[in-house]
């Protein structure tokens, strides 16, 4: 099975700023690649889909990209509202579907 | 609005069976592949199964392949998961999940609020 990384696994910040979550491929994934936001108690959510496509209704301020092996996930400008739990998804080697073990996202 | 709503969690009892259903709603069931994702608790996401919109393709995780089975009722607009012979570490937080497409692909947009499944004795 395809293995994913994750780091940081946790991170805190300021309000406002960038910031940036690395997902790695234990083998090629071309660009095979989600990410999705789980906040406690809430349904998880698409964010990004093919490693760098923006879901509809998504803010701006979040973005994805890479290929292959490595990929990245960015808050362009972290808002309150943006803390959560975030997880990369690799779907290329179906059926077994993998999560990243997530990256948890903390306001200073 | 699309609504996932899952049920048939709670407490069970090693070694004993549970059926979790899964009623969808606000889009056309029978045109999307359907997942079960479990979290166990303070742990990550695990893609259980995912099946496709006619059943004609079924995947399973290596942990649970031989004692879950996924299956649909396109016209009651449901997904059932049958797992058999459970065991402590299928205690999770289990979600019904739509993916974008008919066939598995496995990109989720859309999930249900879970139903929680607890194996002890």
């Amino acid at each position: 099975d395809i293995q994913m990384t994750q780091s940081p696994s946790s991170l805190s910040a300021f309000v406002g700023d960038r910031v940036t979550i690395t997902c790695q491929a234990s083998q090629d994934i071309s660009y095979y690649l989600n990410w999705y936001q789980k906040k406690p108690g809430k349904a998880p959510k698409l964010l990004i889909y093919d490693a760098s496509n923006l879901e509809t209704g998504v803010p701006p301020r979040f973005s994805g990209s890479g290929s292959g092996t490595d990929f990245t996930f960015t808050i362009s400008s972290l808002q309150p509202e943006d803390i959560a739990t975030y997880y990369c998804q690799q779907y290329d080697n179906l059926p077994r579907v993998t999560f990243g073990p997530g990256t948890r996202v903390d306001i200073k | 609005e699309v609504q996932l709503v899952e049920s048939g969690g709670g407490l069970v009892q090693p070694g004993r069976p549970l059926r979790l259903s899964c009623a969808a709603s606000g889009f056309n069931f029978d045109d999307y592949a359907m997942h079960w994702v479990r979290q166990a608790p303070g742990k990550g996401l695990e893609w259980v199964s995912g099946i496709s919109w006619n059943s004609g393709y079924i995947g399973y995780a290596d942990s649970v392949k031989g004692r879950f089975t996924i299956s649909r009722d396109n016209a009651k607009k449901s997904l059932y998961l049958q797992m058999n012979s459970l065991g402590a570490d299928d205690t999770a937080l289990y979600y019904c999940a739509k993916d974008l497409r008919t066939v598995v692909t496995g990109q989720i947009d859309y999930w249900g609020q879970g139903t929680l499944v607890a194996v002890s004795s």
